[in-house]
């Protein structure tokens, strides 16, 4: 069946260093693929997301691309800031007639420090 | 701005008790969701509705039911709760128009504690 797989937590970097958090996925069809992003304390929000294979998607700094050759949507940003420490969720749709939910990964928290 | 409510962000429960979540969103969306949150393991889909009356298993149905008799509401209902069911609870919703990129949007959370 469907599933995400990302990496496991935490990860701990300091300000302005490279961030990336492995996601791959098993599917069938072509799902589209997010990143959620859950800060303390509130619900999941949309980070980025892309609908077919090649797409980047990007917001805040942070980008993803869609491989389909590698099963993989890992999420990267360039520099960090203590204000991204939070918990990441990698996730594909998983439609069929009665409408379309997400299947998410675990989860990886990450702690930036100054 | 898009709005999915819950109605309690903090319960205590006990063992036994039927415990009603309630979530509203008001952005006329199709679809509604009910997730658990547990540390190690990720959300979880419990179940979804895809129009009013409508309903459909997800993958940790077992101790929940639904009801949506309005659009804009959606609740879960733990007609027995245990204390397996301490959880955080995620409620959320989209639009079905396009096939499967529709973002779903997520109210800050409901965290039950069952005693």
């Amino acid at each position: 069946g469907n599933s995400v797989t990302q990496m496991e937590g935490p990860v701990t970097l300091s300000e302005e260093a490279f961030l990336t958090i492995n996601c791959t996925y098993t599917a069938t069809g072509y799902p589209s693929l997010f990143w959620y992003v859950q800060y303390p304390g509130e619900g999941l929000q949309l980070l980025l997301k892309a609908t077919k294979a090649d797409d980047k998607g990007s917001n805040k700094g942070f980008e993803a691309t869609y491989r389909k050759e590698t099963t993989s949507f890992h999420l990267e940003k360039g520099s960090v800031q203590v204000s991204d420490s939070a918990v990441y969720f990698c996730a594909l749709s998983r439609f069929n007639q009665a409408g379309t939910a997400l299947i998410f990964g675990k989860g990886t928290t990450l702690s930036v420090s100054s | 701005d898009v709005k999915v409510t819950q109605s309690s962000r903090y319960l205590v429960k006990r063992t036994g008790e039927k415990v009603f979540l309630e979530c509203v969103q008001d952005m006329d969306h199709e679809n509604m969701f009910w997730y658990r949150q547990d540390p190690g393991l990720g959300l979880r889909l419990i179940y979804f509705s895809y129009d009013v009356k409508m309903k459909e298993k997800g993958d940790i149905p077992e101790g929940y039911s639904v009801s949506r008799e309005k659009k804009e509401r959606f609740s879960l209902i733990l007609e027995s709760a245990s204390t397996n069911q301490t959880s955080m609870y995620l409620c959320a919703s989209s639009s079905t128009g396009g096939r499967s990129g529709n973002t779903i949007y997520f109210g800050e959370g409901s965290w039950l504690t069952v005693v």
